[in-house]
């Protein structure tokens, strides 16, 4: 089982520039989690979908849009990145009740130079 | 709003003395409270859930309402603990994490 799978792993992109950042999950989960990590400020999310088709803003979702593509996939695009976006990217997933807590991605590092 | 307080930045104990996180946490509904590990280089990972009082790692996490608290335990600390702890929260809304304990446990 690969649990929830990000990809890329590494980016560096120039300020300005676009992305995507891509998020699956084979745990047939109905909530999925888009969080940056930064040092000294903890894990702030982003945006979440509590179910296909649904999307919301977090904490911190100024620069960011999200698509629910599918109950599997969630990706987050940044389309005109800028330094302060750089950041370590976490995806997660859970299902509805909170018993089990979230499954997390390996994160996905992005520098914005 | 929710809010998850992790005071230490970071905490240093010996191999086998007792180690405590504190996670103090603000919410005016019936939380359910987390805790969260991430060993050097690897995902984040879940290491407790208060709504099921275990024991994991030998660690435990008692949830004290009066005082709005969910600290984490071991008796005696081991090498291995060494990693980031984090202190979260559900309320009416997904995940809130703390800022993050850093816990090192030296030899």
């Amino acid at each position: 089982n690969a649990g929830v799978t990000q990809t890329p792993k590494f980016q560096v992109l120039k300020t300005g520039q676009s992305m995507t950042l891509q998020c699956a999950q084979d745990m047939n989960h109905n909530s999925m989690y888009w969080y940056r990590q930064d040092p000294g400020m903890g894990l702030r999310l982003i945006y979440y979908s509590a179910s296909e088709g649904t999307t919301d803003k977090g904490e911190v979702p100024n620069g960011y849009n999200v698509s629910r593509l599918n109950k599997r996939e969630f990706s987050l695009r940044l389309e005109s990145a800028a330094p302060s976006q750089t950041s370590v990217y976490f995806c997660a997933s859970s299902e509805t009740s909170q018993v089990y807590g979230y499954t997390f991605g390996s994160g996905t590092r992005l520098t914005v130079v | 709003a929710q809010r998850v307080t992790q005071p230490e930045k970071l905490l240093s104990v010996f191999k086998g003395a007792p180690v405590e996180l504190k996670c103090n946490y603000s919410y005016s509904g019936s939380p359910e409270l987390f805790w969260y590990v991430q060993y050097s280089r690897q995902r984040l990972q879940l290491l407790l859930r208060h709504i099921s009082r275990e024991s994991i790692k030998g660690f435990t996490a008692d949830l004290n309402k009066g005082e709005t608290s969910f600290h984490l335990k071991k008796p005696f600390a081991q090498e291995e603990d060494s990693a980031m702890y984090y202190c979260a929260l559900e309320g009416n809304t997904p995940l809130v994490f703390g800022k993050g304990t850093r816990l090192s446990v030296i030899a």
